[in-house]
């Protein structure tokens, strides 16, 4: 089947401390990756994406590089602000053009 | 720029209450659909669609109908409102193709009593 399977949270960091939020996925064929952020309140939002094996998306700050052989696409920012504060998730575009997403990792940076 | 609109932002339901949830994209995107986010469970697919007049089963259907009225517009029916279905529902649009992303709408909150 096809599943994201993410870390579970909340994940609780200072600010400027190094982010990784990890990211697995199953899938036949070869699916696109995606990290999508949430606020309170609101809907999903892109933050980044990834389309084919070892591509890299970046945006705000924030990595994750598409991994075939280990199924991963992890989530990196090296340096957190507290305006980072949100619920991050991943997903997965399948050919039949479904997203699946994971379980949302929440994210909560201090002063 | 609109984008993705959801109607109502909140609803409060009797069980065995039926409803529509409204969905309207302004983005000419082909692909449409229904999610709902329960703590802890992420985001599961209802149903998707893929154009006008097409619909399709997503992971969890059960208790819910679609109908893909036009291009721009996907709305989502409980029949029979049940506790269970107490969630924050959104709507997605995107275009086909691997490499776009789903745009989402503000999401509806429902509660069952």
């Amino acid at each position: 089947g096809n599943s994201v399977t993410q870390m579970e949270g909340p994940v609780t960091l200072s600010e400027e401390a190094f982010l990784t939020i990890n990211c697995t996925y199953t899938a036949t064929g070869y699916p696109s990756l995606f990290w999508y952020v949430q606020y309170p309140g609101e809907g999903l939002q892109l933050l980044l994406k990834a389309t084919k094996a070892d591509d890299k998306g970046s945006n705000k700050g924030f990595e994750a590089t598409y991994r075939k052989e280990t199924t991963s696409f992890h989530l990196e920012k090296g340096s957190v602000q507290v305006s980072d504060s949100a619920v991050y998730f991943c997903a997965l575009r399948r050919r039949d053009n479904k997203f699946y997403f994971g379980s949302g990792t929440k994210l909560n940076v201090k002063p | 720029n609109a984008g993705v609109t959801q109607t109502p932002k909140f609803q409060v339901l009797k069980t065995g209450q039926s409803m529509t949830l409204q969905c309207a994209q302004d983005m000419n995107h082909n692909s449409m659909y229904w999610y709902r986010q329960d703590p802890g469970m992420g985001l599961r697919l209802i149903y998707y669609s893929a154009s006008e007049g097409t619909t399709d089963k997503g992971e969890v259907p059960n208790g819910y109908n679609v109908s893909r009225l036009n291009k721009r517009e996907f709305s989502l029916r409980l029949e029979s409102a049940a506790p269970s279905q107490t969630s924050v529902y959104f709507c997605a649009s995107s275009e086909p193709g691997m490499n776009t992303e789903a745009f989402f709408g503000q999401g509806t909150r429902l509660t069952v009593v």
